[in-house]
This record gives structure tokens, C-alpha cells and sequence, in this order.
């Protein structure tokens, strides 16, 4: 059975202090692997797609990489903004499975 | 930009109701999901539709049902309400999946059901 694990559930960072946040996942023939970021009481909203292990994707203070065991959600020098849930999703055969996420408090 | 709706933010049924949550997406994407959030559980697949008038279920399909009639809209539909169906619900959409790239899923700002 394919399962994904986030860690940790929850963060809290002051602004401007760098950290990472893990995926790890069991799944076989893994396909592709997404990073969505989602605010309390709305979507998920896509932030990377990564297809194979050593892969890397960066989009303003966020860089996602990847293993073929895990992905690190790396957040330099965060912002309050950057508070929000943040969930792990890998895509095999089957739809995709989702980790419980972790929660990000950025303090000012 | 891709853009998913749902038709209701919130709402609130009462226990044995019969309720239809409504999703339409506008990019012509084949695949659209239902999902429910809830806390410590995270996203967990109701149904989900590879073309018109198919669907496929997903995890957790007991208590529900879906339409897909046309293929810019994927209906979710409790029978019969009951009180451990509150939850965040969330519809999603993405292009076909076949043997080519992967492609993500483009989720609905979600529906809030309470049922009391």
C-alpha cells in the first residue's frame, strides 16, 4: 500500500529562520511527487511537481527536492506569509495519496 | 488559469437530508476528484471521474455517490446525511492520466457541510 509521511506536523519558525520539512514515502513506481501549500479554510493550491530522485525545484523562498525515499520542502529565511499547511502527494497507479501535512507558523 | 468551483462555501443539512455538492471546472480536463479534509485524517479520496458518465471509488465511497453527466462538472451527492459526514469537502480536476506526464490536480476553494 502506497503511504506518504509528513514530518514535522507542526513548525514554528521566527521570520527569517531557515528549516525544511520531510516527505517520506513508501509507494511502488513512483511517478511523480507534489507539493501543494494550502490556508485555513481553502483548496490546496500547487506548488511543485518532481518526476525523479535528485530532482530540484525552487519557486521564490521554497526549493523541493527529491530521493527515491524522500522530499524536503527547504523555506529560506521565511516570511508570516509563508504560514500555512503544506502537503505531500505521490502519484503511482493509483490517484494520488496525500500526507497529513505540516502545519507552518512563521512568527514576526 | 485554471480555475475549479464549488457551489457553496458552507452549508448546513440536517441528519437524513439528501445533499448535492456541485464542482465545475473550465480547463476540458478529463479527471476530476471528490475528497473529504478532516483534522488528523488529512485528504482522503471519495470518487473520482476519468470521463463523462464513468467513476471510479476511491478510499472512503460508503455514504456517497456522483454524477458526471458533462465533463466540466462532477456532482457529489449524500443520500442520506448523517453527522460524521461534517467535513471540508473538495472537488479537484487535472488532464488525463495516461502513460505520459504526471500532472497535478487543480483543487475548489471546498464546501464546509455541517450536519446536524
Amino acid at each position: 500500500e502506497d503511504q506518504v509521511t509528513q514530518s514535522p506536523e507542526a513548525l514554528r519558525l521566527q521570520e527569517g529562520e531557515s528549516s525544511s520539512l520531510n516527505c517520506s514515502y513508501t509507494v511502488s513506481g513512483l511517478r511523480g511527487l507534489f507539493w501543494y501549500r494550502q490556508d485555513p479554510g481553502k483548496g490546496p493550491e500547487f506548488l511543485f511537481t518532481l518526476y525523479s530522485a535528485g530532482e530540484e525545484k525552487e519557486k521564490e523562498r521554497l526549493k523541493a527536492t527529491l530521493t527515491k525515499k524522500e522530499s524536503f520542502l527547504h523555506i529560506t529565511a521565511p516570511k508570516p506569509e509563508d504560514s500555512a499547511t503544506y502537503l505531500c502527494a505521490v502519484q503511482a497507479a493509483t490517484p494520488l495519496v496525500f500526507g497529513k501535512g505540516t502545519r507552518l507558523s512563521v512568527i514576526a | 488559469d485554471v480555475k475549479v468551483t464549488q457551489s457553496s462555501r458552507y452549508l448546513v443539512k440536517r441528519t437524513g437530508e439528501k445533499v448535492f455538492l456541485e464542482c465545475v471546472q473550465d480547463m476540458d480536463h478529463e479527471n476530476m476528484f471528490w475528497y473529504r479534509q478532516d483534522p488528523g485524517l488529512g485528504l482522503r479520496l471519495i470518487y473520482f471521474s476519468y470521463d463523462v458518465k464513468m467513476k471510479e471509488k476511491g478510499d472512503i465511497p460508503e455514504g456517497y455517490s456522483v454524477s458526471r453527466e458533462k465533463k466540466e462538472r462532477f456532482s457529489l451527492i449524500l443520500e442520506s446525511a448523517s453527522t460524521n459526514q461534517t467535513s471540508m469537502y473538495l472537488c479537484a480536476s487535472s488532464p488525463l492520466l495516461g502513460q505520459g506526464p504526471i500532472y497535478e490536480q487543480y483543487f475548489g476553494p471546498g464546501t464546509r457541510l455541517t450536519v446536524t
